[in-house]
């Protein structure tokens, strides 16, 4: 079955890194997102990372991802209070892109 | 601005009653999906439509259901409505049907039932 975990909160200040962690249980996986949610707003692809990657840089942005152990991270250096939001995470598997979403982790950012 | 609009913005209606909530997809694309957002339950997926017909079920209860028409919007009908389906209610679309395949997803609809 397919179940996605995270931690429901984390509390960083400007400027130090924050590191939002994820764990999965459908090993075929093709891929894994991460999308963001601001207040009253829908979800934002982030980033993406395919599941024979273990490492994705995007600006700001480091996706790392532990296929043995099924856990993916989402570091964000520098992060700033625009980066105060919900962080979801999800894996898509199957052909017809079944898409099953992580309990979102709440990211706050003191100044 | 996604591209993506959801009709209404609000919705409230009392336990029973039926409701529609509207979804337009991004020019060009012929997916799209519909997904519940609630604080106990977190982000589920519902259903995805793909060019007119239904290409994948999630988590949809029998009193819901879903259609694309030929223009690509999407409907997603809610009926004998319980305190419980309040919620977010989102719809994104994407390009393609599968593969590697971002989704845009819309402000969302919210739904309140008293």
């Amino acid at each position: 079955g397919e179940d996605v975990e995270q931690s429901l909160f984390l509390s960083v200040r400007e400027g130090d890194s924050s590191v939002i962690n994820c764990t999965y249980t459908d090993s075929s996986s093709t891929y894994l997102y991460w999308y963001k949610q601001e207040p009253g707003a829908g979800l934002q692809l982030l980033t993406y990372i395919f599941s024979n990657m273990d490492m994705k840089q995007d600006q700001r942005l480091t996706v790392l991802l532990n296929k043995k152990d099924k856990h993916l991270s989402l570091r964000i250096a520098d992060t700033q209070t625009g980066d105060s939001a919900i962080y979801f995470c999800a894996e898509v598997s199957g052909g017809y892109q079944k898409v099953t979403f992580g309990t979102g982790t709440k990211l706050q950012v003191i100044p | 601005d996604s591209g993506v609009t959801q009709t209404p913005k609000h919705l409230i209606t009392a336990t029973g009653q039926r409701v529609t909530l509207r979804c337009s997809p991004r020019s060009g694309d012929l997916s799209v999906y519909w997904y519940q957002q609630s604080l106990d339950q977190g982000l589920q997926f519902l259903i995805q439509y793909y060019n007119g017909e239904e290409r994948a079920k999630g988590n949809i209860l029998e009193r819901f259901s879903a259609q694309q028409f030929p223009d690509l919007h999407s409907e997603l009908n809610l009926s004998s409505l319980e305190l419980g389906d309040s919620a977010l209610y989102f719809c994104a679309s994407s390009v393609l049907a599968s593969g590697n395949n971002e989704q845009f997803f819309g402000p969302g609809t919210r739904l309140t039932v008293l």
